[in-house]
This record gives C-alpha cells, structure tokens and sequence, in this order.
C-alpha cells in the first residue's frame, strides 16, 4: 500500500533551537518528493522538491534530505524561528504521474 | 500576480443543501486540482481539470460531487444534498505545466473549510 509517514506528530521547541523531522514512504514507483509547509487555516506551501538523484537540497534554514533506498527523508531546520510554527507536510509522488501521496503531518510549535 | 483565490473562506451548510466551491488559479495556470483534507489526516486527492475539461475524477465520490472548469471564471467543485461527513477542508491547487513533470510546482488556496450542520 501506498502510504506517507512522518514523525514526530507533533514538537515543540525553543526559538533558536535546530530540529528534524522525519518522513517515510512506501510509494512506489517513487518520482520525487516534496516538503510543504502549511501554516493554520493556508494552503501548503513548497520548500523543496527532490527527485530520486538528489540527496540533499536546501531553501534558506530548510535542508531536506532523501535516502531513496531506505525511503527515508527528514527535514532540518535550523536556527529556528517563531514564524516557524506550522505543520510540515511530506508529500511523495508517482513516477510520471500527477497522484500525491500526502503525510499526515508533524506539528512544530516554536516558543519564545 | 495574485496567488489561488478560494472562496468562501468558510461555508456552513444544513444537511441536503447544496455547497459550491470557487477556485480562482494563478495568472496563466491552465491545471487546476482539488484536495480534501479531514480533521487529522493528510490531504486526498479528488479531481484533476484543464480548461473545460475533467481529466482525472478517480478520488471524487460518483455521487453528489462534481466539478468543473469552463473557459471563462474559476472552477467550482459542487457538493449537492450535503451530508455531515463532507465537512472538511477543500483546497484547490494550480500549476502552469502539464503534471509529472519533475520541477512542477503546486501552488496552493487557502481552502474553504465546509461545515455541515
């Protein structure tokens, strides 16, 4: 079965702390994979996109990694921020076609 | 260039009433698709239009839910006879490039939240 997983499901950390979500998938054929970021009552919005050859891609404090042999992808932030507090979605697609498979989420709440 | 436009922001609904949801894509984007998203759980897929054409329904119930996007205004995802489990979160996302392609990019709306009383 086709399936998304992430983890932690939710996580609360210091501003200015670093931390790691983790995303594991089971899609195959596997085309690429995405990390959105979805602030309360928004649409997601993307922060990368990787392709089964990359291993890592970075945008600003946002560094995703893959490991398409494990089907493992985590997302690091770092130096984190309170405009950080949002749900970060992993989101894995088929090869060649259009059909996301979209993780439930994990929660990340950045305090003061 | 403003971003997808949805609207109502939020839509409350009796039981057997009808919902009609707007999408208004980015500037030039020609695929439009719609989402639903339940209370803790990821988004799903529903449907996959063109300009006046449907071309994957595969994730829409057969039954009270249509969609369309004609030449002219934004897409409309209908929900007739309302029942309360078709409370949920509706996002509608647009893209300039055919889908598959490995740098597409979704642009998403800010959803319409339906609630069915």
């Amino acid at each position: 079965k086709n399936q998304v997983e992430q983890s932690p499901q939710s996580l609360i950390i210091l501003e200015g702390k670093n931390c790691t979500l983790q995303c594991n998938y089971t899609v195959s054929p596997f085309s690429n994979l995405r990390w959105y970021k979805q602030d309360t009552g928004r649409g997601p919005v993307s922060l990368t996109i990787m392709t089964f050859s990359e291993n890592t891609k970075s945008n600003g404090r946002y560094t995703a990694t893959l490991d398409a042999d494990t089907k493992q992808s985590s997302l690091h932030i770092t130096a984190s921020q309170l405009s950080d507090s949002a749900s970060y979605i992993c989101v894995v697609s088929f090869s060649g076609t259009y059909k996301y498979i979209f993780g439930t989420g994990t929660r990340l709440k950045v305090l003061a | 260039n403003a971003g997808v436009m949805q609207n109502p922001r939020h839509l409350v609904r009796r039981r057997g009433q009808e919902a009609r949801l707007r999408c208004s894509p980015m500037k030039g984007h020609s695929h439009v698709y719609w989402y639903r998203q339940l209370p803790e759980e990821g988004l799903k897929f529903m449907v996959y239009l063109q300009k006046e054409n449907i071309i994957d329904e595969s994730g829409m119930p057969k039954e009270r839910f249509s969609a369309e996007f004609p030449k002219e205004g934004p897409s409309i995802l209908r929900i007739q006879q309302v029942v309360r489990g078709d409370s949920a979160a509706y996002f509608c996302a647009s893209s300039p490039i055919p889908p598959g392609a490995t740098n597409e990019k979704l642009f998403f709306g800010s959803g319409t939240q339906l609630s069915v009383l």
